[in-house]
């Protein structure tokens, strides 16, 4: 079974500057899809980055970038220019090329310090 | 285009009550999956629906049971219910076309808070 780990329960940044939050996961399989999830106290589950397993270049989506090393099993969320609007929980989510459900991280408490 | 609609945002029974919780699709969306999420922890899942039928479920106990709608709207009930049933239930939509089922892009509700005193 899949697993995905985030070992920082908590992260703090100071607004406009760069966060790097970790996540890595155990898998045997070859293709799959890896996620960032934002969780603010709405509660719904935003979607932040998606990545592709096959594919090499690491997704971006402007302020957000990944750092996505296959062979290591790890998968890195970048938050550039931190805004008070970024602060929430974030998850890092694991799904089958061909699966039914996102196995998900723990998650990481992102505060942003003004 | 609406998104998912989950009712109601919070909930309390007692130990051993049963109760039903609901989730209106995103327009255009035929699957919906349910997850549990503890306090503190990341959502587990419990089961996905399409076509009206189950079509995957995690390690959850039998009195965790579904229905979806011919409209795809989606209930979670849960019978019996323990104390550690108390967490936040999301339901999330997605649509599918026939044949092997390959990711899409998923919309999840804000979810039903439910606490089991």
């Amino acid at each position: 079974a899949q697993t995905v780990t985030q070992s920082q329960p908590e992260m703090s940044v100071q607004e406009a500057e760069t966060v790097t939050l970790s996540c890595t996961y155990d898998t045997s399989e070859s293709d799959y899809y890896l996620f960032w999830y934002k969780q603010p106290p709405s509660r719904q589950m935003i979607l932040v980055i998606r990545q592709e397993a096959y594919k090499q270049q690491n997704a971006t989506e402007n302020r957000f970038s990944v750092n996505f090393q296959k062979a290591a099993k790890s998968f890195s969320l970048k938050i550039s220019d931190s805004q008070l609007g970024d602060a929430a929980m974030y998850f890092c989510a694991y799904r089958s090329d061909y699966g039914q459900n996102f196995v998900f991280g723990p998650g990481t408490r992102l505060s942003v310090l003004p | 285009e609406t998104g998912v609609t989950q009712s109601p945002t919070h909930l309390i029974k007692t130990r051993g009550q049963q109760v039903t919780l609901r989730c209106s699709s995103q327009s255009g969306h035929n699957t919906v999956s349910w997850y549990q999420q503890a306090l503190g922890q990341g959502p587990q899942f419990i089961f996905q629906y399409y076509r009206e039928e189950e079509n995957g479920r995690g390690n959850f106990p039998p009195r965790f049971s579904g229905l979806q709608f011919p409209n795809y709207s989606s209930e979670l009930n849960v019978n019996a219910l323990e104390l550690d049933d108390s967490a936040l239930y999301l339901c999330a939509s997605s649509s599918f076309g026939t044949g092997v089922i390959r990711y899409s892009g998923y919309t999840f509700g804000s979810g039903t808070r439910l606490t089991v005193v």
